[in-house]
């Protein structure tokens, strides 16, 4: 059972649409992170969020932390080519420092 | 800042040979994770240190899997003997912060086993 259920798998669109994916999971989680992965590269850190109901944005993109912090969802808006990656996101139940992935979200925005 | 650094960036070796995957740390960072990543596992946390100590190795898979860190700015990956479903990639993970969950990655070693 995936700890962390991420929505959808795949995302084709064109530049300039709006999207969101989503990260879901029955666990409550202390901090949950969303990441972004380009080919051949590791995974680079885009934000954090701590508290339930918390809305961070950068940029183009908002992050949104669920109230009672089991879910969140990523919103870009006006998607770029240059946003193309797979979008991960990540939790940790406690602050132990052990997070645990979900499968990932691959985005393709097409020109 | 360098990052985090990883070798061998690619390996290819035969069923059998032992593997030795190598990570520098961020300096200063306090917390060094080890996963692996596979088109039908994803990311799975293989084993992780603070301060140079392990604290959980219950995703190392086999034996065959062994890790250490010998300084805050070392560790390395082994398997042996290795075998043809160790193919994956695998990334080292360092966060200045114990438990803050913020990991900054390296750009990860490609292991191919024949």
């Amino acid at each position: 059972t995936q700890l962390l259920e991420q929505s959808p798998q795949f995302l084709s669109i064109q530049e300039g649409e709006n999207l969101t994916v989503y990260c879901n999971s029955s666990s409550v989680f202390s901090s949950l992170q969303w990441y972004r992965q380009e080919p051949g590269e590791g995974p680079v850190l885009l934000v954090t969020v701590v508290t339930g109901g918390e809305v961070k944005k950068l940029k183009r993109l908002t992050f949104q932390f669920g109230d009672a912090r089991k879910d969140s969802s990523l919103h870009i808006t006006a998607a770029q080519p240059g946003d193309t990656g797979l979008y991960l996101c990540a939790g940790a139940r406690t602050n132990a420092g052990k997070s645990t992935f979900g499968d990932g979200t691959t985005l393709t925005v097409k020109p | 800042d360098a990052g985090v650094i990883q070798s061998p960036r690619h390996e290819v070796t035969e069923m059998g040979q032992e593997v030795t995957l190598r990570c520098k740390p961020i300096s200063g960072h306090n917390s060094l994770f080890w996963y692996r990543q596979t088109m039908m596992r994803g990311l799975e946390l293989l084993i992780y240190f603070n301060n140079n100590v392990p604290i959980d190795d219950s995703g190392m898979p086999e034996d065959r899997f062994s890790a250490k860190m010998p300084n805050a700015s070392f560790s390395t990956l082994k398997i042996q003997p290795s075998e043809p479903r160790d193919s994956a990639v695998y990334f080292c993970a360092s966060s200045r912060v114990v438990g803050a969950n913020v990991l900054t990655f390296g750009a990860g070693s490609r292991l191919t086993v024949l």
